[in-house]
């Protein structure tokens, strides 16, 4: 069965530090692993889209990380700011026959950024 | 501006009573899927679409239908609501190629009493 494990659950931060998210993930066959941000009330928004060959990827002040061969993901915010408050999904995509992509979601990190 | 509108953002209705949530996107995306998120579960699929006419089962979709007769709209129906279908809905669009990123309205928040 395909599954997405995310930790931590909840995750509280000082305004300006850093800070870093981990996915672990046994879903097959890979195709890509995205990193998804989700505002309280609002739709998920993407981050990342990282496919196998590739390690790392940068959006802004957002790095994530892939390691294929230990099936881990991490999602490294650099100098929070309070608008980085919100839950963090990592999701999974297997390729699916006919085209498109089976998701897995994680169940998310919720961030927390205080003055 | 490119987005996908969900209505109505809130709904409360009492079990039985047929219902829909509409779901429009305007950026000519083939793919389009609804989801539902409770809490400590994460988001799960319920239907998907590759295309115009053709629509797949998800993870979730007992107790809905769908439909896709043209290619920006993508109705979530439930004929007959249940308490257990109370939860927050999105609806998903992107294009068809596999590292393509979702583009997610902002939700319809569903009570059913």
């Amino acid at each position: 069965k395909n599954q997405v494990e995310q930790s931590p659950q909840s995750l509280i931060i000082l305004e300006g530090k850093n800070c870093t998210l981990q996915c672990n993930y046994t879903v097959s066959p890979f195709s890509n692993l995205r990193w998804y941000k989700q505002d309280t009330g609002r739709g998920p928004v993407s981050l990342t889209i990282m496919t196998f060959s590739e390690n790392t990827k940068s959006n802004g002040r957002y790095t994530a990380t892939l390691d294929a061969d230990t099936k881990q993901s991490s999602l490294h915010i650099t100098a929070s700011q309070l608008s980085d408050s919100a839950s963090y999904i990592c999701v999974v995509s297997a390729g699916a026959s006919g085209g498109g992509n089976k998701l897995t979601f994680g169940t998310g990190t919720q961030l927390k950024v205080e003055l | 501006e490119a987005q996908v509108t969900q209505n109505p953002r809130y709904l409360i209705t009492v079990t039985g009573k047929k219902l829909t949530v509409t779901c429009s996107q305007n950026m000519n995306h083939e793919y389009m899927s609804w989801y539902r998120q409770d809490p400590g579960l994460g988001l799960r699929q319920i239907y998907y679409s590759m295309n115009v006419e053709v629509t797949d089962k998800g993870d979730v979709p007992e107790g809905y239908k769908v439909s896709r007769k043209e290619k920006r709209n993508f109705p979530l129906i439930l004929e007959s609501p249940s308490p257990n279908q109370t939860s927050l809905y999105f609806c998903a669009s992107s294009f068809r190629d596999r590292d393509s990123p979702l583009h997610f309205g902002n939700g319809t928040r569903l009570t059913v009493t």
